[in-house]
């Protein structure tokens, strides 16, 4: 079975710091996808940021970047200059060989001005 | 935008009723879920589809039905409501290079 970890449920952050999200996984699948996504209070569902299990380059969308390390199954979200507009839910999901998402049970993080 | 909408956004129902929920998607995508969303949960997959008439169960699909007779819309029915489906529930669809799943607005169903 497929699982998702995400150990911190609430964090804070300074605006214009930087923070570090968690998340772990655990899959008996050689490839697979991992993602990050947000949902700030408008409860829209928005995709952050991808990463495919083959590929060893870290991905890096504007001030978010993950830190992926695949033998240790895990997958933490790093937001660099937060913005009060950073203030979400963040969940971390994993996509195996089926076509199904497996979701954290998602980080609060709360941008303090 | 991947142009998926929700209907209705809000519904209060009583326990025992029937509910259905739909998924309209505009850009001909074959995957369609619906998920729902509790706190402590995080997102959890009720039912699934990858064609017209072509559904699977997900984690979660027991008192669930699901639908789908044309390629942009997605049924979800519940058939007779209860308090425990109380919940916030989710569409998506699938798309891009690396199989990412985008999703609707969402609907708020409470059951009294």
């Amino acid at each position: 079975a497929q699982t998702v970890t995400q150990s911190q449920p609430e964090m804070s952050v300074q605006e214009a710091e930087t923070v570090t999200l968690s998340c772990t996984y655990d899959t008996s699948e050689n490839n697979y996808y991992l993602f990050w996504y947000k949902q700030p209070p408008s409860r829209q569902m928005i995709l952050v940021i991808r990463q495919e299990a083959y590929k060893q380059q870290n991905a890096t969308e504007n001030r978010f970047s993950v830190n992926f390390q695949k033998a240790a199954k895990s997958f933490s979200l790093k937001i660099s200059d937060s913005q009060l507009g950073d203030t979400a839910m963040y969940f971390c999901a994993l996509k195996g060989a089926t076509n199904k998402l497996i979701f954290g049970t998602g980080t609060l993080l709360a941008v303090q001005p | 935008d991947a142009g998926i909408t929700q209907s209705p956004r809000h519904k209060v129902t009583e326990t025992g009723t029937p509910v259905t929920l739909r998924c309209h998607q505009t850009e001909n995508h074959r995957y369609m879920y619906w998920y729902r969303q509790d706190p402590g949960h995080g997102l959890r997959l009720i039912h699934y589809s990858y064609g017209v008439k072509d559904t699977d169960k997900g984690e979660v699909s027991d008192g669930y039905s699901v639908s789908r007779s044309k390629t942009e819309d997605f049924l979800l029915t519940l058939e007779s409501a209860t308090s425990s489906q109380t919940s916030v529930y989710f569409c998506a669809i699938k798309q891009g290079p690396d199989n990412e799943q985008f999703f609707g607005p969402g609907t708020r169903l409470t059951v009294l």
